[in-house]
């Protein structure tokens, strides 16, 4: 079993629409939580933390639940610079130093 | 605007060649990180130097000879590399190992052994 797990997607979202998805992880012990996006032969950018208590950044919104252990990321008002991979990386609570990455899922806003 | 800096951008070398990819941070991060990403999968961790010690080597064949020379800078030097080494090659740092560790990425070196 993956540690951690993503729906690759394409996730197709009309430009304006509001698109959700999740990443589940396995290491019950895990500390912390991020969401990057990657463009296409770029390098993965933080796109934001996520805390216990959820946390938005304008248009996005990104919740941990512990007990199921999964994080979401919500994305509303869709631009098409959206449309990236996104990443689901999970930090092991036992070696700081190593993240854990899900395979990515694919969003592609279109017009 | 990425505060981390890698060159060369892209690379490419014949299997008995020497090159050394180059990274730096100018954040004050004390842990710098190598990732190697082949197409269409997640980055795949290398090694981690916390402090210019290094912390992880995660199996990583001889080939590839990591080097920190102060807190600021991180080498990757190649050798006898093999066509299947050909990938991206991604610098990372954080400010220390330690929780939350957001790592923040450099551009990375196209890398393709012949």
């Amino acid at each position: 079993r993956k540690e951690v797990e993503q729906d690759p997607g394409p996730f197709n979202v009309p430009e304006g629409a509001t698109v959700a998805f999740n990443c589940t992880y396995s290491n019950s012990a895990s500390q912390s939580f991020f969401w990057y996006r990657q463009d296409c032969r770029k390098e993965p950018k933080l796109l934001m933390s996520v805390y216990s208590s959820g946390n938005e950044d304008g248009r996005f919104t990104a919740q941990l639940n512990r007990a199921s252990q999964y994080i979401s990321l919500l994305i509303r008002d869709s631009k098409l610079s959206d449309s990236a991979t996104y990443l689901c990386v999970v930090s092991e609570g036992d070696s700081w130093g190593k993240l854990q990455f899900g395979a990515g899922t694919q969003v592609v806003v279109t017009p | 605007d990425t505060e981390v800096t890698q060159t060369p951008k892209h690379l490419v070398m014949g299997m008995t060649n020497k090159k050394s990819l180059k990274c730096e941070q100018h954040m004050g991060h004390r842990a710098m990180y190598w990732y190697k990403q082949k197409a269409k999968k997640p980055p795949e961790l290398m090694f981690v130097y916390s402090y210019e010690k290094l912390s992880i080597n995660e199996s990583v064949p001889s080939r590839f000879s990591p080097e920190c020379p102060n807190s600021s800078l991180l080498n990757l030097h190649l050798h006898a590399l093999q066509p299947e080494d050909s990938a991206l090659y991604l610098c990372a740092s954080s400010q220390v190992l330690t929780s939350p560790n957001e790592q923040f990425f450099g551009p990375g070196t196209r890398l393709t052994v012949l």
